[in-house]
């Protein structure tokens, strides 16, 4: 069983809609990451969270650490939000693990 | 700041060849690592250090080196390169894993012909 799962594999949305992703790891973490990687392109990181919620623009990042989840949600969704995003955990000190993405497609 | 230079973007290898990808960072960060990236997986841990002069393996090591002389520095040896290292390769640094903000080269797209 991988130790980071996200949810959906694919996602395809209409310009406007509200969208979820979902990650959930089966391991004691210090902090999960959201990154976006676009096609061709490197990866960036989005939040850095261990607790609560964070917000960045039309972003939002939330973790539950007693349930092991966190989600990532896109506000007013726009194409150039296309991209594959990926949640990785921080298992030890030296060991990120991450999950396999979710590639997001935003029609305009 | 440049963030992390990671170099070449694009490499065609033979088999049995060797080359190195270099990996810089301009952030004074102590933790460097590589991974690789390969379609239907999560990336995966290659190498990685926590300051100059220590590396450590990660979770697919075996075919690759690397060293760290300075801070800014890590470069990701293949020694003798098989089809089955044809992959994506990210550099990545922070100041330290896990509960700090990582931040990532732009990859290195590499195919073992």
């Amino acid at each position: 069983k991988n130790e980071v799962e996200q949810s959906p594999q694919n996602l395809t949305a209409q310009e406007g809609e509200f969208i979820t992703i979902n990650c959930s790891y089966s391991v004691g973490i210090s902090a999960l990451h959201w990154l976006q990687q676009h096609p061709g392109g490197g990866i960036v990181s989005l939040f850095m969270l261990s607790s609560g919620k964070k917000k960045h623009g039309r972003l939002i990042a939330t973790i539950n650490i007693q349930e092991k989840h966190s989600s990532l949600h896109i506000t007013a969704s726009h194409p150039r939000d296309s991209a594959v995003y990926i949640c990785a955990v921080g298992i030890t000190a030296e060991k990120l693990v991450f999950g396999k993405g979710t590639k997001l497609t935003v029609n305009p | 700041n440049a963030g992390v230079t990671q170099t070449p973007k694009f490499q065609v290898l033979k088999t049995g060849q060797s080359m190195t990808l270099q990996c810089a960072q301009d952030m004074n960060h102590e933790y460097m690592s590589w991974y690789r990236q390969d379609p239907g997986m999560g990336l995966r841990l290659i190498h990685y250090s926590v300051g100059a002069g220590i590396t450590d393996q990660g979770e697919v090591p075996n075919g690759y080196n690397v060293s760290r002389s300075t801070t800014e520095d890590f470069p990701l040896r293949l020694l003798s390169a098989a089809p089955s290292q044809t992959s994506v390769y990210f550099c990545a640094s922070s100041y330290w894993t896990g509960a700090t903000e990582a931040f990532f080269g732009q990859g290195t797209r590499l195919t073992v012909v």
